[in-house]
C-alpha cells in the first residue's frame, strides 16, 4: 500500500533562510511524487512533480525538491523564504499500479517569520 | 484559480440528513476525483470518476456516492449523515492518460454537520 509521512508538522524559518519541507513516502512500484500548498480557506495549489529523469525538480514561486530513492524521500526546499511562503505544503504520492488516487501526506505548516 | 468552482462553499447539516456538493470541472478535464479533509489532516481520497464511470474508490462506506455528467461536472451525495463527516470536501480535475498528470482542486466546500 502507498503511504507518505512527514515527519514535522511545523517548520518555523527566518525571512530570507533556505527551507526544506520533509517528505518521505511507501509505494510498491514506480512513484510519481507531488507537492501541494494550501492556504487558509483556500483548495490545494500544485507546486511540482517527479515522474522521472532528473532528481531535482523546479517547480512554482521558486520552489524544488529533491528525489531520493534510496532514502524514498521527496524533499521540499527553497534557497530563501518569504512571508508569503507561510501555508500548509502537503506531499503525495501516486502509484498507478495500485489505483487512481493520490495519496496524501498529513501536512506541514510552514511559518516564514519576518 | 484553477477554473474548478464548488458550490456551496459552505454547508451546515444536522445528523441524519442527506447532502449534495456539486463540482464544475477545468474545460477539457475528463476526470474528477472528490477528497474528504479532516481539520489537521491531509486530504483523504473518496472516489474518482472518468467519463461518467467510477474509477476507484478509497475507503469510504457506500452512503458515500457519486455521479459525472457528460459536461464532466460532478456531485458527491452523502446520505444518513454522521458527526465525523463534518470536514472541507475538495473536488479534483484532471486529463487523465499516463497517470502522471496533476490534480487541479476547487476550493472546497466545508460541510458542518450538527
Amino acid at each position: 500500500a502507498q503511504s507518505v509521512a512527514q515527519p514535522e508538522d511545523q517548520v518555523n524559518v527566518a525571512e530570507g533562510n533556505p527551507l526544506t519541507v520533509k517528505c518521505t513516502y511507501s509505494v510498491s512500484g514506480n512513484p510519481y511524487l507531488f507537492w501541494y500548498v494550501q492556504y487558509p480557506n483556500r483548495g490545494l495549489q500544485f507546486l511540482l512533480k517527479y515522474i522521472t529523469g532528473d532528481n531535482l525538480v523546479k517547480g512554482s514561486y521558486g520552489f524544488e525538491a529533491e528525489f531520493n530513492k534510496s532514502q524514498t524521500s521527496f524533499h521540499l526546499k527553497k534557497p530563501s523564504a518569504l512571508v508569503s511562503d507561510s501555508a500548509l505544503y502537503f506531499c503525495a504520492v501516486r502509484d498507478v499500479n495500485y489505483g487512481q488516487n493520490f495519496v496524501f501526506g498529513p501536512g506541514t505548516r510552514l511559518s516564514v517569520l519576518p | 484559480e484553477t477554473g474548478v468552482t464548488q458550490s456551496p462553499t459552505h454547508l451546515i447539516k444536522t445528523r441524519g440528513q442527506q447532502v449534495t456538493l456539486r463540482c464544475s470541472s477545468q474545460s477539457g478535464h475528463n476526470t474528477v476525483s472528490w477528497y474528504q479533509q479532516a481539520l489537521g489532516q491531509g486530504p483523504q481520497f473518496i472516489f474518482q470518476y472518468y467519463r461518467e464511470e467510477e474509477n476507484g474508490r478509497g475507503n469510504f462506506p457506500p452512503r458515500f456516492s457519486g455521479l459525472q455528467f457528460p459536461n464532466y461536472s460532478s456531485e458527491l451525495n452523502v446520505n444518513a449523515l454522521e458527526l465525523d463527516d463534518s470536514a472541507l470536501y475538495l473536488c479534483a480535475s484532471s486529463l487523465e492518460g499516463q497517470g502522471t498528470e496533476k490534480l487541479f482542486f476547487g476550493s472546497g466546500t466545508q460541510l458542518s454537520v450538527l
